[in-house]
Parts: C-alpha cells; structure tokens; sequence
C-alpha cells in the first residue's frame, strides 16, 4: 500500500538555527498538508497546498514557516529562526483528488528545539 | 467546522466487539464522516469513512443513522494491538484542500 514518508524521524536542532523537514507524498496525489501535535496535545492544522500555492494556513504557520514543492516528489516545511516552543511532531499528509478522498498521514517528524 | 464529540477513554478486553460513539449535532449537508487511528509516536491513521447508513471494510464499520448527528465505529473482536487513540472527524467537501479539525479523540484500551 503506498505511504506517506517523512524524513528525519528526530531531528535536534538548537534554538535559533532553521531546520527542514521533509515529506514524500503518495505519488499520484495533489493536496498536501502539514500538521504539528506538542506531546500530549491535540494534532493542529498548519497549512494545505495545492497546485504550488498555499490553499488555507491556521494562526500557528505564520512568517517563521513555509512550505515549498521543490520537485515532483518531495513536500517540505521550513522553520526558520526555531524557538523552544516549537518542539513538536510535524506530520505530513497528501490527498487524492475527489472531495470524498481521506488525507493519509505519514509517520512525522519529531522536532526537538533545545 | 462540525464540533464533535465523543468519550475520552474506554476500556475492552481481547476478543470483544468496540463500539466508539461520537456525537456531530451541527453536520453540514455536504460534510463526511471520518476516523482515524493514533498509535503513541505516530501519524494518524485512515480507518473509515462515510456519508449515511453503513460502511464497513476489512477492519472496521461506521453506522451512521438517518439524522446524521452521530456515528458509530464498531472494532470487531479487538486486540492488544488495537489499543490506540481513535479520531472521530466531520470533513467539509466544498474546497478539496479542506484542513482536518482533531479532537481529543478516544482512548481506546485493550485488556488481556
């Protein structure tokens, strides 16, 4: 069954640096997503993508994020200037299209920001 | 966004029939009915989804009755492995790239 795949699965940075986080949709689909869940927290929204442009973004994915399609198969999300308070699991998701098509998830990223 | 709700936390033993209620009083007309599955450290996974009556595939059904205002997963003869959180969803159609809204979830414990 195709999946979702991000990389790294850990990745610590020290506060203030940027870091990259990387997703690989499932090859035929055209939305993409991301979502972040802090430890014990309920998964968030952060952004939708679509045809290369953001469709929706939520209050948490403000200047210090962004996301970009570099190539036809890779999905990224970029924070820069890290802060504390950003050390979470970022998850990937990508969907088919068709209105009634689920969003698959991948298995995240664990960000820690020390 | 349709609020839904559902409990926090049950409990069931091995080889036993779930169900998980969830509650969606202000459903759109338009809106499907999702679930989701959460294992600790990792990404939510699609179980099932529907629109009216019954769905069921290879490891899950949904009921959902004729007023639409709550739905039901139903896990056959559960396992150790089951135990997990479950995420009941309302989804909008109209405007494909539409976020997910997560609850609290279930939290759903197996017992030997």
């Amino acid at each position: 069954e195709p999946e979702v795949t991000q990389t790294p699965s850990h990745q610590v940075t020290q506060m203030g640096q940027e870091v990259i986080l990387r997703c690989v949709p499932i090859s035929n689909h055209l939305y993409f997503y991301w979502y972040r869940q802090i430890l014990g927290q309920k998964v968030e929204f952060l952004v939708s993508f679509y045809n290369n442009e953001i469709s929706e973004k939520s209050e948490i994915f403000d200047d210090q994020f962004s996301v970009e399609r570099p190539d036809g198969s890779n999905f990224t999300l970029k924070i820069r200037s890290t802060k504390l308070e950003d050390s979470a699991m970022y998850f990937c998701a990508s969907k088919d299209t068709g209105s009634n098509q689920p969003q698959h998830f991948g298995d995240g990223t664990r960000l820690s920001i020390l | 966004l349709a609020k839904t709700t559902q409990p926090i936390s049950m409990d069931s033993y091995e080889g036993q029939e779930v169900n998980i209620t969830c509650s969606h009083n202000n459903i759109a007309t338009n809106d499907y009915i999702t679930w989701y599955q959460q294992f600790p450290s990792q990404g939510p996974r699609f179980i099932i989804q529907g629109y009216k009556t019954k769905v069921t595939n290879e490891v899950a059904s949904l009921f959902i009755p004729a007023d639409r205002k709550s739905s039901t997963l139903s896990l056959p003869r559960v396992s150790l492995s089951d135990t997990a959180v479950y995420y009941c969803l309302v989804r909008g159609t109209s405007g494909s790239a539409r976020q997910l809204t997560f609850g609290s979830g279930t939290q759903l414990t197996v017992l030997p």
